[in-house]
């Protein structure tokens, strides 16, 4: 079965780009979705199917996934966007197929 | 407007019993697969368990098998979850979410979690 791998935090400076990893062998061929949340509230859905946006969602938030690691870049990052990231993909071969990684804290300095 | 509004957390003892419920509006309930995630405190999400759009098919995290049910009423818009031989590690907030039907839609829209709290 699939086990994530995200870094626990990443440090980006306001109006930086900030990169948060999602890592497992073969991931390239998965659907990987990113949820962001911030402390009390529930997770909010900000990148789906690697790459899309959902709607609301600003234009600095976009993903890649390519080999074994997929990514979600945040550009030109505000104060806002300080929160806990998580990446989830379905392994449908599995009988437990909902996986998340360990989740990544984004500090905006 | 989509809404998923959680209940039925609260404190419970280990061995016991717990039914959560997940009332669902602003959409099509019997059109979405839904699922329940949880959040230890100070932890990651973890997935818990998916039921598709009648109820014919469930899934579950090998670590509640055996001692959760989901199931779903479309007639009343809600998706309930129940817990039985609680443990302490089942202590956690419990997030229903929805997904398009299929096995790789993300989830899309979650409530705000039923606090459920196994102690003596």
């Amino acid at each position: 079965s699939y086990v994530l791998t995200q870094p626990p935090s990443v440090s980006v400076a306001p109006g930086k780009t900030a990169r948060i990893t999602c890592g497992e062998n073969n991931l390239g061929g998965k659907s990987v979705h990113w949820y962001q949340q911030k402390p009390g509230q529930a997770p909010v859905l900000v990148i789906y199917y690697d790459s899309d946006r959902p709607s609301g969602i600003p234009e600095r938030f976009s993903g890649s996934n390519s080999g074994n690691t997929a990514t979600l870049t945040i550009s030109r990052v505000e104060a806002e966007d300080e929160a806990d990231y998580y990446c989830q993909v379905w392994d449908s071969s599995s009988h437990h197929p909902g996986v998340f990684g360990g989740g990544t804290k984004l500090a905006v300095l | 407007e989509v809404q998923l509004v959680e209940s039925g957390g609260g404190l419970v003892q280990p061995g016991g019993s717990l039914r959560l419920s997940c009332a669902a509006s602003g959409f099509t309930f019997s059109r979405f697969w839904m699922h329940w995630v949880r959040q230890a405190p100070g932890k990651g999400l973890v997935w818990v368990s998916r039921i598709n759009t009648d109820g014919s098919s469930t899934n579950y995290a090998d670590s509640v098998k055996g001692r959760i049910t989901i199931s779903r009423d479309n007639a009343k818009n809600t998706l309930h979850l129940q817990m039985n031989s609680v443990r302490a590690e089942d202590t956690a907030v419990y997030f229903c979410a929805r997904a398009d039907p299929g096995g790789s839609a993300p989830m899309d829209y979650w409530g705000q979690g039923a606090l459920v709290i196994v102690s003596s």
